[in-house]
This record gives structure tokens, sequence and C-alpha cells, in this order.
């Protein structure tokens, strides 16, 4: 099944506790992206990657970070996360490239609370 | 700077009726896509619909229409036929070159019995 896979779905963490949130994806699509759902914000794009090794910062990055070592897989990572990050997060993926809409696939998010 | 405008917070509309939401969208770029997504309770987000921004007609995908009017930088989301299943949260987002995204706030629909 075509998917994309986050996890932790839910974690509790404490400030300054570094945490990664994994995203993989098995569509074998270039795009990769990360976005966090705030109430009355809508979705805000975090950190993107057209492909492996390429990553770009998205409109809110301060705070995170990214990487994309294999194709399928985009984590997130908070080195030193505050009260302010506690947030709904998506990962999501799609192909690129002309005659494609670039629609995102999404995983199923992650709720994090950082207290 | 880019961004997507969703004015309506809430909407209600009567089942088996049309009802349209709003979206306008701003960006000196060219070359960009424009989609709606819906997010049920359940927290989901599932694709709906895409318009290319030079696409000469309309999109269509079953009861969903995009309404775009480009002089006028809209892409209203049109539901005809409102099931109690359309009850959901709808964003409208906009891809431009060089694929980043922009997202709306977001509009609530209930469907009333």
């Amino acid at each position: 099944e075509a998917q994309v896979t986050q996890n932790p779905r839910y974690l509790i963490t404490v400030t300054g506790k570094k945490l990664t949130v994994t995203c993989s994806q098995n569509m074998n699509h270039e795009y990769m992206s990360w976005y966090r759902q705030d109430p009355g914000l809508g979705l805000r794009q975090i950190y993107y990657s057209m492909n492996v090794e390429v990553t770009d910062k998205g409109d809110v990055p301060e705070g995170y970070k990214v990487s994309r070592k294999e194709k399928r897989n985009f984590p997130l990572i908070l080195e030193s996360p505050s009260p302010n990050q506690t947030s709904l997060y998506f990962c999501a993926s799609s192909l690129s490239g002309a005659g494609n809409t670039g629609e995102l696939f999404f995983g199923e998010g992650s709720r994090l609370t950082v207290l | 700077a880019q961004k997507i405008t969703q004015t309506q917070p809430g909407m209600f509309v009567q089942e088996k009726e049309a009802v349209t939401l709003d979206c306008t969208y701003d960006t000196s770029d060219p070359s960009y896509g424009l989609f709606w997504y819906k997010q049920p309770s359940s927290g989901e987000m599932i694709f709906l619909i895409y318009q290319g921004s030079y696409d000469q007609q309309n999109a269509t995908e079953g009861r969903y229409s995009l309404n775009f009017q480009k002089a006028r930088k809209s892409a209203n989301l049109v539901i005809s036929a409102s099931q109690l299943g359309d009850s959901a949260m709808y964003f409208c987002a906009m891809r431009i070159t060089g694929n980043q995204f922009y997202f709306g706030t977001g509009t609530s629909l209930t469907v009333i019995p």
C-alpha cells in the first residue's frame, strides 16, 4: 500500500530534550516536506527536500533540522524543543517534474507536546 | 510575498445543497499550482482537486469543482450535492516554482441534515 509513515504519532516531552520524528514513504517520490498545523494558522511549511541531499527552508524553519540521506526517509529533528513547538506535525511527499500535479501525499500526523 | 487567504472560518450547508468555499491567493510567480485538501475530524489530509495556473478549463473531480478566476486570483471550491460526510476542515494551498507550499487557515464546513 502506498503510504507516508510517521513515527511517533503522539509524543509528550520536556523542554530541551532532543527528539526526532521519522518520516518514510514507499512511493519513490523525489519531493518530501514537513508542516506544522496550529489552530487558526493552517499548515505552515517547515522544510522541504527536492531530492537526496537537497533540503530547503520553508516558512517556519527556526528550531528544526532535517536531513535527506535516502530518498525514502526525511526525519525532522528538534535539537532543543520548546513549548512553542507544541503542534501537530505532518510529513508529505509528492512526485515532481513536468506532467505531474505535485499533489502532496500526507502522513497521518504526529502530535507533539513540549512541557 | 506569497499568500493564501481563506476568509470563511466556518460554513454551514444543508444536505444535498451546493456550497462554495472561498480562496484567494497572491503570488508574482507566473507558474503555480492550486490545491484543495479535506481534513476530517480524524485528522488525515485528503487531496481533493488541483488547478494549474496555465490550465484553461476549471478542474472537476466528481462532486468537486474548482472555480478558477486567474485575473481575480481566486480559486474557490464548489461542492455539489453536499453529504454529511463532507463535514470537515477544508484547506486551500498553493505551490510555486521551487516547490514551496503555502496553505490557507482553513474553512470548517458543517453539513446539516
